[in-house]
């Protein structure tokens, strides 16, 4: 079975600066996406960033990147310039992309990053 | 577009009651929706996957005669709990995505109390 692990509980960071999440995940398959979303105190799941196994370049959205290490099977987050509407949980999430592969998605424990003004 | 909204936002139900949550894709028709449970500070938990026409698959550990869950349209999935307890009381989220689709669109989740 598919494991994500985020090992940061909690992370802080300064207004405009940058902060890195971390994710690790386990799985035998070859093909699969991987995810970041955001829970705001809201509690509404926005999805941050996506990143297909296939696709060598990481993934880019505005001030959202990743660094998608296939091999070493880590798939990071990095806010850049940091704002205060940033703050929330964030859960990084599997799933298969193979035929016939499970549609579920493996979430990890989620961060929950704060940024200070 | 691909809005899912659910339905109540938020619920307080007595002890030994039951109570129905909807879920509903607004603009896309979704063949697969989920439900999750998730506890405070807690990560969401996936409690069953349904396809429309289908009966519901169920994740190991969760009870299908207490958290029934019908997905009778490509529109519409329903989650009741049968006979609540205070235990039960949680965040219910459901998610929908289209045929053929790896992406899940989150509804903005239901508050359950139970006295």
């Amino acid at each position: 079975a598919q494991t994500v692990t985020q090992s940061q509980p909690e992370m802080s960071v300064q207004e405009a600066e940058t902060v890195t999440l971390s994710c690790t995940y386990d799985t035998s398959e070859s093909d699969y996406y991987l995810f970041w979303y955001k829970q705001p105190p809201s509690r509404q799941m926005i999805l941050v960033i996506r990143q297909e196994a296939y696709k060598q370049q990481n993934a880019t959205e505005n001030r959202f990147s990743v660094n998608f290490q296939k091999a070493a099977k880590s798939f990071s987050l990095k806010i850049s310039d940091s704002q205060l509407g940033d703050a929330a949980m964030y859960f990084c999430a599997y799933r298969s992309a193979n035929q016939g592969g499970s549609e579920k998605l493996v979430f990890g424990k989620g961060t929950k990053l704060t940024v200070n003004p | 577009g691909a809005v899912v909204s659910q339905h109540p936002s938020w619920v307080i139900c007595k002890s030994g009651t039951s109570v129905k949550i909807e879920c509903r894709s607004l603009d896309f028709q979704a063949t697969t929706m989920f439900w999750y449970r998730q506890f405070p500070k807690q990560s969401l938990m996936l409690m069953a996957t349904s396809n429309e026409g289908s009966k519901a698959t169920y994740e190991q550990g969760v009870e299908k005669d207490k958290f029934l869950i019908n997905h009778a349209s490509l529109t519409l999935s329903t989650l009741t709990v049968t006979s609540a307890h205070p235990e039960d009381s949680s965040f219910y989220i459901c998610s929908a995505a289209r045929s053929g689709s790896y992406e899940q669109y989150f509804g903005p989740g239901t508050r359950l109390t139970v006295t």
